[in-house]
């Protein structure tokens, strides 16, 4: 069975503050992909990235960046320099396989993680 | 129109009504998903269809009824819900090549409230 856990419920920070979102997984697949989606209080859930498991290398895009460690099974990710409107729920997700009966086409959701960015 | 896009975005219906949500993609995707979103609950996936085919159903009650008419509209129709039926139900869409799994992009949602 897959199984994402985002432990953090919410975090609030200042403007111009970095914050980390953890993200750990767990699947028995070998071939797996994992994506982070922004959720903000409009309720579109909004596709950040996708990684898959055979691609280990961080990335960066703008103020967003993703540590993927498959050792740890965790795929972080950092906003740095916050802005107001980065405050929203963002949510880690896992998909298994592609055409494999049980996890095909199937997101695994974590829970969410609130960020409230403050002026 | 680009994106997925949903109607209505908020429906107030009582437990004896009989409504539709509706979910239109621009994205030329061959799959399409209904999710719900409860408070303080995960996204939970309720149906997937490829190619208009049905290809996952979640154990959703009978009362949630799916329909794809062509790989561009899903819809759901409801009758007799519940008051715990209340959420936002969102709608997705993927390309659906075969050997990789491709990225779900979502619509804004329709916020349901059963009374």
């Amino acid at each position: 069975a897959q199984k994402v856990t985002q432990a953090q419920t919410e975090i609030s920070v200042v403007e111009k503050e970095d914050v980390t979102l953890d993200c750990v997984y767990e699947t028995r697949d070998t071939t797996y992909y994992l994506f982070w989606y922004k959720q903000p209080p409009s309720g579109e859930l909004v596709f950040l990235i996708r990684r898959n498991s055979f691609d280990e290398q961080n990335e960066i895009s703008g103020r967003y960046s993703w540590n993927f460690q498959k050792s740890t099974s965790s795929f972080n990710f950092t906003i740095t320099a916050s802005q107001v409107v980065d405050s929203a729920v963002y949510f880690c997700a896992l998909s298994g396989p592609p055409r494999t009966t049980d996890s095909w086409g199937k997101l695994q959701f974590g829970a969410g993680t609130q960020v409230v960015v403050t002026p | 129109e680009t994106g997925v896009t949903q109607t209505p975005r908020h429906l107030v219906m009582g437990m004896t009504n009989k409504k539709s949500l509706k979910c239109e993609q621009h994205l030329g995707h061959n799959a399409m998903y209904w999710y719900k979103q409860s408070a303080k609950k995960p996204l939970e996936l309720m149906f997937v269809y490829n190619f208009k085919e049905q290809t996952e159903n979640n154990s959703v009650p009978s009362r949630f009824s799916p329909e794809c008419p062509n790989s561009s509209h899903l819809f759901l129709h409801l009758h007799t819900l519940q008051p715990e039926d209340s959420a936002l139900y969102l709608c997705a869409s993927s390309q659906d090549r075969g050997n990789i799994a491709d990225t779900q992009y979502f619509g804004p949602g329709t916020r349901l409230t059963v009374l």
